[in-house]
């Protein structure tokens, strides 16, 4: 079956640096990809999708890559902040575009 | 404000008392999904729904029910609650999809089964 998996539990990161977390996933490459900050104690909130046909998608400081060959996503934060210390979840459909599996989450803590 | 909402926000109960979870959304979304997290094991996708009357399992729907009657609201029973179902639970919802779509998440109902 489809398994998604993130690099790490937790990333420590210099305050400027740009923050890398990785999802790998098995068998086929998903159709869409989702990308997910999550506070603690609160709701994830949607940061970014991107296609199977898509290398690359940005949105201010993130970025996402989507590498099928690989069968893995790169999620960027450049310059990176302390308020950017949160969960870092990625999510793909499995089989119908309305069942969705998530990663167990990358922790980014950034440090002053 | 766009949003969903979700109560109770905390909840205490014991083996087998019934319990309902409620979720509302506001933004006239078709796609309402049911998620619990667990440490260790990340979000998973309890049941979801494609529109009113019309629902499906997720990846973990023993022990849970759901009914969608209206568009904005799908809420969560647990007819018969047991300490394994002691979780943090999101409902979620979309314009479309929710692989396809950006999901709008509640801010959560920590439920504790004694």
């Amino acid at each position: 079956s489809q398994k998604i998996e993130q690099n790490s539990e937790a990333l420590n990161i210099q305050e400027g640096k740009t923050a890398t977390l990785t999802c790998n996933y098995t068998n086929y490459s998903p159709a869409y990809l989702q990308w997910y900050r999550q506070d603690p104690g609160r709701g994830p909130v949607f940061l970014l999708l991107i296609r199977e046909n898509e290398k690359e998608k940005r949105k201010e400081r993130l970025k996402v890559t989507f590498d099928t060959t690989l069968k893995q996503s790169l999620f960027h934060i450049t310059a990176s902040q302390p308020a950017d210390s949160a969960t870092y979840l990625c999510a793909h459909t499995t089989g119908g575009y309305q069942k969705v599996t998530f990663g167990i989450g990358t922790k980014l803590q950034v440090i002053p | 404000e766009a949003q969903v909402t979700q109560n109770p926000r905390y909840l205490i109960t014991v083996t087998g008392k019934k319990l309902t979870v409620t979720c509302s959304q506001n933004m006239n979304h078709e796609y309402m999904s049911w998620y619990r997290q667990d440490p260790g094991l990340g979000l998973r996708q309890i049941y979801y729904s494609m529109n009113v009357e019309v629902t499906d399992k997720g990846d973990v729907p023993e022990g849970y029910k759901v009914s969608r009657k209206e568009k904005r609201n799908f809420p969560l029973i647990l007819e018969s609650p047991s300490p394994n179902q002691t979780s943090l639970y999101f409902c979620a919802s979309s314009l479309g999809p929710a692989g396809e779509e950006t999901q709008y998440f509640g801010p959560g109902t920590r439920l504790l089964v004694l």
